[in-house]
């Protein structure tokens, strides 16, 4: 059973470029929530999704922006990138109701120029 | 959600037990405290979650006074591949809602 798969592993943009995230969640679960975290702090919490909707959201601008698909794997768009936005993104599944706990993927490492 | 407060580093040898305090002063009846551990450049991974007195899995243990006001993640005979950052987070049980990372703190085993 695959847990939580994310593509690209790295990727370099440009400033003002966008760029979009990919995050499989593990099989069965059904609410994907992404996280930013920048060299030497915990994940900062961006949105969470469930049922194809935004369900939750942290302090972040709307150049950040999400989707998830039928089969429950989401998205992560950035737009109009910053030098500030250069982080680990971090995706991570779970089930809406239960008890359970929240897996991670390995992360995105994003780096921008 | 309730805020946690911890060290912001440890030093260990091989062999020891580790205890690491996370304090959380406002916590609510409902929350849960749960542990997550992180490895550089990757994802955090759940350790171990509890509400009161003790809790113990084959990783850990935790140990919750009974005003829950903090709580303190043991780690019994630690090795090299338990250096990593230790995060303590309080809210829902299922971690449905946003998780609420602190910057954890850094444990180094030396051997």
């Amino acid at each position: 059973d695959a847990g939580v798969t994310q593509s690209p592993t790295h990727l370099i943009k440009t400033r003002g470029q966008q760029v979009t995230l990919r995050c499989s969640p593990k099989s069965g679960h059904d609410t994907v929530s992404w996280y930013q975290q920048a060299l030497g702090q915990g994940p900062q919490f961006i949105f969470q999704y469930y049922e194809e909707e935004e369900r939750q959201r942290g302090n972040f601008p709307d150049r950040f922006s999400g989707h998830q698909f039928p089969n429950y794997s989401s998205e992560l768009n950035v737009n109009a990138l910053l030098l500030g936005d250069s982080a680990l993104y971090l995706c991570a599944s779970s089930f809406l109701t239960g008890d359970t706990e929240a897996f991670f993927g390995q992360g995105t490492r994003l780096t921008v120029v | 959600l309730a805020k946690t407060t911890q060290p912001i580093s440890m030093d260990s040898y091989e062999g020891q037990e580790v205890n690491i305090t996370c304090s959380h002063n406002n916590i609510a009846t409902n929350d849960y405290i749960t542990w997550y551990q992180q490895f550089p450049s990757q994802g955090p991974r759940f350790i171990i979650q509890g509400y009161k007195t003790k809790v113990t899995n084959e990783v850990a243990s935790l140990f919750i006074p009974a005003d829950r006001k903090s709580s303190t993640l043991s780690l019994p005979r630690v090795s090299l591949s338990d250096t990593a950052v230790y995060y303590c987070l309080v809210g829902g049980p299922n971690n449905n809602n946003d998780m609420r990372f602190g910057a954890g703190t850094r444990l180094t085993v030396k051997p």
